[in-house]
């Protein structure tokens, strides 16, 4: 129940495509769910993030869509560019008033983006 | 602001041995969490500190441990290290208890030989 399942496991796209990214997850406490860009030798950074009481955020050419009630959402990349080679992570987590629960991370997708 | 510090950045010990990882948080946050990744198991959640206090622990064996000081450095600590310990350890610093976004740094490369 706590796990978080991502797809494709590999992606490649050429520029200027869009770029789409999945997560679904079981539990139903989760109650925030962010995006992560991890490039070669880095650590991820934190991309973009949307709370289940919105079904849509944009942020510049990134996107997520959240279904609630399919317990689902996406990554899309508008106009993908070879900076966005990098591997990307969503994730899922509780955040309870008084307490913290543990990140879970979805096993992450290999963007590459061809000229 | 500087971001979040990992020291050292690369790191071989000998099966059995013990190691010490370091993370300074950005100036300010009081939260520090630890992650594995690996390539077969990805990012897995090992424990978050806030205050000095572990607030939470992932599924890891009683050799991996960490601490707080009082100015929210953190490190943790592996013991009797095993082939299977080698793996990136990501430290993550936030605000606060209640703040959702975390901020990674660079990561500790540890070669278990």
């Amino acid at each position: 129940q706590q796990q978080v399942k991502q797809s494709p496991q590999s992606l490649i796209v050429q520029k200027g495509g869009i770029s789409i990214i999945n997560c679904a997850y079981e539990n139903t406490a989760f109650d925030y769910f962010p995006w992560y860009q991890q490039f070669p030798g880095k650590g991820p950074a934190l991309l973009i993030a949307i709370r289940p009481d919105v079904s849509e955020k944009k942020e510049g050419r990134f996107t997520i869509s959240f279904n609630k009630s399919a317990k689902q959402f996406s990554l899309h990349i508008m106009d993908s560019q070879p900076g966005d080679s990098a591997t990307y992570f969503c994730a899922a987590t509780t955040m309870l008033k008084t307490s913290y629960d543990k990140v879970i991370f979805g096993p992450g997708t290999s963007l590459s983006v061809i000229p | 602001k500087a971001g979040v510090t990992q020291t050292p950045r690369y790191l071989i010990k000998t099966r059995g041995q013990q190691v010490t990882l370091s993370c300074s948080p950005i100036s300010g946050h009081r939260s520090v969490s630890w992650y594995q990744q690996t390539p077969g198991q990805g990012l897995q959640f090992l424990f978050e500190y806030f205050s000095e206090t572990q607030r939470n622990k992932g599924n890891f064996p009683g050799r991996f441990s960490g601490r707080q000081f009082s100015n929210s450095r953190s490190e943790m600590n592996v013991s009797t290290l095993e082939l299977g310990d080698s793996a990136l350890y990501l430290c993550a610093s936030s605000l606060d208890s209640i703040s959702y976004e975390q901020y990674f740094g660079p990561g500790t490369r540890l070669t278990v030989t």
